[in-house]
């Protein structure tokens, strides 16, 4: 059981690029997020995902699209990357109703310059 | 939104002592979790507690959910509980479940 993982560990790109980390779960969960973190806050939730083929917006999601085609996959891309999206990505999943835990991934080391 | 607050933002312990971390926030919650955030930024799941106590080796927790605050006990700190703990809610209105975080407390334990 590998939990939730992501790929790529670390990334840099230039200012416009674009680019997808692709987090996967093998927990069969129904519940996918991706939060941000930036130096010294605690994450922050850009996008989340109810269901596979169903996204909804999060507290931070401009600059940010996302998919989830298959239930254990869950896409966060960056159309034209900005400095301000320098960050860590974290993806997290839990299972449906109220109380359950959720579980997050290594994370994503991302540096726009 | 619901609001989750930390306490003490920075703490130094040295080897062998013992510490209470607080977490006060601002409604009603389903959820709450402790996680521990390592150098390397790894989180780890500490612990899920909505309400009671729950312990774990030279760890611990309560929830009192009807006062609106967790606390995380550690006892006989290592050098290895080094790092960042934070504490996070579901709102009973968030229908994503969606945790929201406090800020965390750094924690550094001296030999």
């Amino acid at each position: 059981n590998a939990g939730v993982t992501q790929t790529p560990k670390f990334r840099v790109l230039k200012t416009g690029q674009s680019m997808t980390l692709l987090c996967a779960q093998d927990m069969n969960h129904e519940y996918m997020y991706w939060y941000r973190q930036d130096p010294g806050m605690g994450l922050r939730l850009i996008h989340y995902s109810v269901g596979e083929g169903t996204t909804a917006k999060g507290e931070v999601p401009d600059g940010y699209n996302v998919s989830r085609l298959k239930k254990q996959n869950f896409l966060l891309g960056l159309e034209s990357a900005a400095p301000s999206q320098t960050s860590v990505y974290f993806c997290a999943s839990r299972r449906g109703g109220i109380y359950n835990e959720q579980f997050f991934g290594p994370g994503t080391r991302l540096t726009v310059l | 939104g619901i609001q989750v607050e930390q306490s003490p933002p920075d703490l130094i312990l040295q080897e062998g002592a013992n510490s209470t971390l607080r977490c006060n926030f601002s409604d009603s919650v389903n959820n709450l979790q402790w996680f521990h955030q390592n150098p390397w930024g790894q989180l780890i799941n500490l612990f899920y507690i909505p309400s009671g106590t729950k312990q774990n080796g030279r760890l611990s927790a309560t929830t009192v959910a009807t006062e609106r605050y967790s606390l995380l006990y550690i006892s006989s700190s290592q050098t290895t509980d080094s790092g960042v703990y934070f504490c996070a809610v579901v709102g009973s209105g968030a229908g994503s479940y969606q945790l929201t975080f406090g800020k965390g407390t750094k924690l550094s334990v001296i030999p």
